[in-house]
């Protein structure tokens, strides 16, 4: 089955600088690749998401980067603010038969005033 | 409420107890779903269906059995649980492989 990693578990950034967060998969098939957002106390909410069919997508100061050849994407964030501080899953899946997300472990990003 | 609802949102219960947790889409989507999420593993899948169909069981133990009477409600059974099955415990929905809506959680602890 398809396996997720992610890298780093938690990450400190000054408000203003930019965050980077790194997943790699597993199973070449997947070609799905969402990010979820998860404030303290609350349910994770979907941020952006990337299809196999592009390499880049980007939604204001949120950006995903996605190497099919390497099997790895990223996050990227602009322009931090305090109110980016939550926890970052990485996901992936083939968009056929199996609708199962795999997810990765989480990134914990504190943004610093 | 529109979403996803689940109840109770905090529940504690013995090891001997039955207790079942509900979730509730109002959103006309064909799938969910149920996680365990916990300091060990954070989104852990334990169940999808799809139209009302499991199609994937995650490997979870048999004390916890999920339920689909229809595709706006999906339940999960809870039977001589461990303290190690403390945990939140999420649902969600999507229509096919989209944007997954999750509910609120349920805080389950087993004592």
């Amino acid at each position: 089955g398809e396996n997720v990693e992610q890298h780093p578990s938690t990450l400190s950034v000054q408000e203003g600088d930019s965050a980077v967060i790194k997943c790699t998969y597993s199973d070449s098939a997947s070609n799905y690749f969402p990010w979820y957002k998860q404030e303290l106390g609350k349910r994770p909410q979907l941020i952006i998401d990337i299809r196999s069919n592009v390499g880049e997508k980007k939604d204001q100061r949120i950006a995903v980067t996605l190497n099919k050849t390497a099997k790895h994407f990223s996050l990227h964030i602009t322009e931090t603010q305090p109110e980016d501080s939550a926890v970052y899953f990485c996901a992936a899946c083939m968009d056929t038969g199996r609708r199962a997300l795999t997810f990765g472990s989480g990134t914990r990003l504190q943004v610093q005033p | 409420e529109t979403g996803v609802t689940q109840t109770p949102r905090h529940l504690v219960m013995g090891m001997t107890n039955k207790k079942s947790l509900k979730c509730e889409q109002h959103l006309g989507h064909n799938a969910m779903y149920w996680y365990k999420q916990s300091a060990k593993k954070p989104l852990e899948l334990m169940f999808v269906y799809s139209l009302e169909e499991r199609v994937e069981n995650n490997s979870v133990p048999s004390r916890f059995s999920p339920e689909c009477p229809n595709s706006s409600h999906l339940f999960l059974h809870l039977h001589t649980l461990q303290p190690e099955d403390s945990a939140l415990y999420l649902c969600a929905s999507s229509q096919d492989v989209g944007e997954q809506f999750f509910g609120p959680g349920t805080r389950l602890t087993v004592l």
